[in-house]
């Protein structure tokens, strides 16, 4: 599975969109973009994911480039209760299932 | 509430001891997952179940083990225990193999805190 960068931390006013950037430049042809969320010491939760069209639902928004190479997720209103770690992980949806969790960005929603 | 039932959510015990923590998946799920969470390591894959068999293996110490049981439910036995073993478990589970129904979602639950004295 291809390795991702995120940016180790950042911050957000409450109310405003959240961006949060993840760069994948060796994804290949077959791997998705997930991304899931902790909030603090909870089990992760799915957000979204996507192959190479945006794709959009209740939680958020999920911005591919054309050469794949990097993603950005976008809270857009963002509360407190989005404060957490995010993770961007990409992956094919293959008979094995598992997730391999980088490090993430900790997304800290200031009021 | 992801459907995946952990239980303990705590454990306290003393090191050289054995514990296991217990796993139910989500109603129709066939895979299983354990992850390992420490502060210093990060979500850890440990090991993964499919309908009862061994599906896939990550950094899952020797002194760890695991099973599925006939019901999906899944144990992970801890033995020989030691201080750095004091971590979260989470377990996890999905609906299928790529190829079946499901969007490769894992739903995770709330974990068990394991504390190594």
């Amino acid at each position: 599975d291809a390795k991702t960068t995120q940016p180790t931390s950042m911050d957000c006013a409450e109310g405003r969109a959240a961006n949060l950037p993840c760069n994948h430049s060796t994804i290949s042809g077959n791997e998705y973009v997930y991304w899931y969320r902790q909030i603090h010491s909870q089990g992760p939760q799915y957000i979204i994911h996507g192959l190479k069209n945006n794709e959009t639902n209740e939680m958020a928004s999920l911005i591919i480039t054309e050469d794949r190479k990097s993603s950005t997720l976008i809270l857009p209103h963002a509360t407190l209760r989005d404060t957490a770690v995010y993770y961007c992980i990409v992956r094919v949806v293959s008979n094995t299932g598992k997730l391999i969790f980088g490090q993430g960005t900790t997304l800290q929603v200031k009021p | 509430d992801s459907g995946v039932t952990q239980t303990p959510k705590h454990l306290i015990t003393a090191t050289g001891q054995r514990v296991t923590l217990r796993c139910s998946p989500r109603s129709g799920d066939l895979s299983v997952y354990w992850y390992q969470q420490s502060l210093d390591q990060g979500l850890q894959f440990l090991i993964q179940y499919y309908n009862g068999e061994e599906r896939a293996k990550g950094n899952i110490l020797e002194r760890f083990s695991a099973q599925q049981f006939p019901d999906l439910h899944s144990e992970l036995n801890l033995s020989s225990l030691e201080l750095g073993d004091s971590a979260l478990y989470f377990c996890a589970s999905s609906v299928a193999l790529a190829g079946e129904t499901g969007t490769g979602e894992l739903f995770f639950g709330e974990g068990s805190r394991l504390t190594v004295l």
